[in-house]
């Protein structure tokens, strides 16, 4: 079983739309979350990172649940310029990341 | 304030031969990292450095694969010989502290 499993996708959407993403991880002891986003053929870069409080940043919304082991993204409004890859990424407090495969969410007009 | 870079972008290479990647982290960071993304594959760690020290070597696949960073700037991973299974796109990344900027990767295809 993967350490973090995400439903690849892809996740189609018209603009404006709300789209949320969920992530799974099976090791109890992570200690820190991520969300990044990767466009193709490109670099990942950190989007937000994920506490148990929630935490938003505009249109973007991340939540972790410990006791489930699930962390979740809604992107709300969403813009074409949204699509990309988005990869759950989990640390296990050793600075290790260890990511999802990703899902892909493709916006269109 | 320059990223992280790497070179080259792209390598083919045949079965056998050896390849070198080289990472130029952020200036100022002590922390350097190698991952892997292999064909349909996630992203995977293959090792981290602090400095000129191997923190963690955990994930480097097996012998044939030898990584540097000597006087703690930039970094070497060097894959020798190289095989079919190698090819992949080999990111590296740094920090200072907590958020890891990733290079835009090199590209390694083994004919």
């Amino acid at each position: 079983r993967k350490e973090v499993e995400q439903d690849p996708g892809p996740f189609n959407v018209p603009e404006g739309a709300t789209v949320a993403f969920n992530c799974t991880y099976s090791n109890s002891a992570s200690q820190s979350f991520f969300w990044y986003r990767q466009d193709c053929r490109k670099e990942p870069k950190l989007l937000m990172s994920v506490y148990s409080s929630g935490n938003e940043d505009g249109r973007f919304t991340a939540q972790l649940n410990r006791a489930s082991q699930y962390i979740s993204l809604l992107i709300r409004d969403s813009k074409l310029s949204d699509s990309a890859t988005y990869l759950c990424v989990e640390d296990l407090g050793t600075d290790k990341l260890i990511f999802g495969t990703g899902t892909r969410l493709q916006v269109f007009p | 304030e320059a990223g992280v870079t790497q070179f080259p972008s792209h390598s083919v290479i045949e079965k056998g031969q050896t390849v070198t990647l080289r990472c130029d982290p952020i200036s100022g960071h002590d922390n350097l990292y190698w991952y892997r993304r292999v064909m349909g594959k996630e992203i995977k760690f293959l090792l981290h450095f602090v400095k000129e020290s191997k923190q963690d070597e955990s994930g480097m696949p097996n012998n044939r694969f030898l990584a540097e960073r000597t006087g703690g700037t930039y970094s070497t991973l060097k894959v020798q010989p190289a095989e079919l299974e190698d090819s992949g796109v080999y990111f590296c990344a740094s920090s200072y502290y907590n958020e890891q900027f990733f290079g835009p990767g090199t590209r390694l295809t083994v004919l």
